[in-house]
């Protein structure tokens, strides 16, 4: 079974400009989350998904947003970039989003706004 | 606020040697406790898990104890090898929230 996957994996862009990201969970797979990962803050929650519905949110400004679609695909969109968007964007499929469920993270997307 | 402190890093270990990452966490109810390994370049690999109290989450010669009275999940290996050089990361999901928080990250590295 295919894992998850992230388009694209390497992106640049500069300030002000507006980013989309990608991400195909694995088949069957109905929950997707958004993490941001960086060196001074570590891995912190930004949203997830679950039939098209954006279920919980962690406390980032409303620049960033996603969206989910019937096929479970989700993408992120970042507005106004700003030098500290700068960071790994990691998603993760599970089957419901439950507590227990396993979360499985795909191989990221590296922003990098100069 | 739920939160997982983990053990400071880096750690630097000879290869066979022992090897503990200490977790603790902090939550309001009964958390489900994860640890992810990240290898350079890539992301967050599901090392073990663990639902409830006294569960022991093992995979490739990791193990870990939910530990309920001293709100622990302490990663261990009796043997590590150069390939395990990475960064463990310690997480805890809780109750209808869907998401995971994460410790900080321990990088290890281990020499031949």
């Amino acid at each position: 079974k295919a894992g998850v996957t992230q388009t694209p994996r390497y992106l640049i862009k500069t300030r002000g400009q507006q980013v989309t990201l990608s991400c195909s969970p694995i088949s069957g797979h109905r929950s997707v989350s958004w993490y941001q990962q960086t060196p001074g803050q570590g891995l912190q929650f930004l949203f997830e998904y679950f039939s098209e519905t954006q279920r919980n949110k962690g406390n980032f400004p409303g620049r960033f947003s996603g969206r989910q679609f019937s096929n479970s695909r989700s993408e992120m969109n970042v507005s106004t970039l700003e030098l500290g968007d700068s960071a790994l964007y990691l998603c993760a499929s599970s089957l419901s989003g439950g507590a227990t469920d396993t979360q499985y993270f795909g191989p990221g997307t590296r922003l990098t706004v100069l | 606020g739920d939160s997982v402190t983990q053990m400071e890093g880096p750690v630097t270990l000879s290869e066979e040697a022992f090897l503990t990452i200490n977790c603790t966490y902090t939550a309001t109810g009964y958390p489900s406790l994860f640890w992810y390994v990240q290898y350079p370049g890539e992301g967050l690999q599901l090392l073990l898990k663990a639902t409830k109290a006294d569960d022991k989450g093992s995979n490739k010669g990791f193990e870990a104890t939910y530990r309920k009275e001293t709100t622990s999940f302490h990663l261990e290996k009796g043997s590590v090898q150069v390939s395990d050089s990475a960064v463990y990361f310690c997480a805890l999901g809780l109750g209808s929230a869907r998401q995971l928080t994460f410790g900080s990250g321990t990088q290890l590295t281990v020499l031949p």
